[in-house]
């Protein structure tokens, strides 16, 4: 089966501007996240989609970050505006909806704020 | 809240060699664990592991790790490492019923000698 994909795989912006970050998850799958890993650290959540609804946002920078889940399939991540503090790599991960199962992630967007 | 620690942020070892990476957690019951690997510029692929029941758990690519209650630990091993195991690993904890939502470790980067 295809994997989570997750597009652009690089970017590069200046501080302020904005950017987005989409996520396509395995077929199937009811549960979609967003994770971020600043370089040297392990990656930390930032949102989990449950279908189209957000089951926890609660490490989401709300005043900047958002994310959306339109119909429960793809998502989008966006960030405006952009700070250095967020270069980072944003993973998507995805899982079905059953207990006992663990979740698959995407080679994720790796985003440089210079 | 739960958390994990792996103490070591960087290893080294001679190819053929055996390994150890260790990983604790913090958890107020036993929770769902996980090993990942990680390679440059790749996304989390999953190692193993452990939900209930046995408390050694075999994974692919040779990996094991073994549940340890007492020591709120859950170590990975390999009896001898190849050099294509050159890279990051992570280990995370989830919460019984919720194992998607993840909290990860640092990552212990492990570097192997020809």
């Amino acid at each position: 089966e295809a994997g989570v994909a997750q597009s652009p795989r690089y970017k590069i912006i200046e501080k302020r501007q904005s950017v987005a970050f989409w996520c396509n998850p395995i077929s199937g799958h009811a549960t979609l996240y967003w994770y971020q890993q600043i370089l040297g650290q392990g990656p930390k959540l930032l949102i989990q989609f449950q279908n189209n609804g957000v089951v926890d946002d609660s490490q989401l920078p709300k005043d900047r970050f958002s994310a959306e889940r339109l119909k429960g399939v793809d998502s989008t991540l966006k960030i405006q505006p952009a700070k250095l503090e967020d270069s980072a790599v944003y993973l998507c991960a995805s899982s079905p909806d059953r207990v006992n199962t663990e979740a698959f992630f995407g080679q994720g967007t790796r985003l440089t704020v210079v | 809240a739960q958390s994990v620690t792996q103490p070591d942020i960087h290893i080294t070892v001679s190819e053929g060699a055996s390994l150890e990476l260790r990983c604790n957690y913090s958890y107020g019951a036993t929770p769902y664990l996980f090993w990942y690997v990680q390679s440059p510029g790749q996304g989390l692929q999953l190692l193993l592991k452990y939900f209930s029941g046995d408390t050694l758990v075999q994974g692919i690519k040779g990996f094991e790790a073994e549940f340890k209650r007492s020591q709120s630990s859950f170590n990975l091993r390999k009896p001898s490492v190849h050099w294509s195991d050159a890279a990051e690993y992570f280990c995370a904890v989830g919460a019984p019923g919720s194992a998607r939502q993840l909290t990860f470790g640092s990552g212990t980067q492990l570097t192997v000698l020809p």
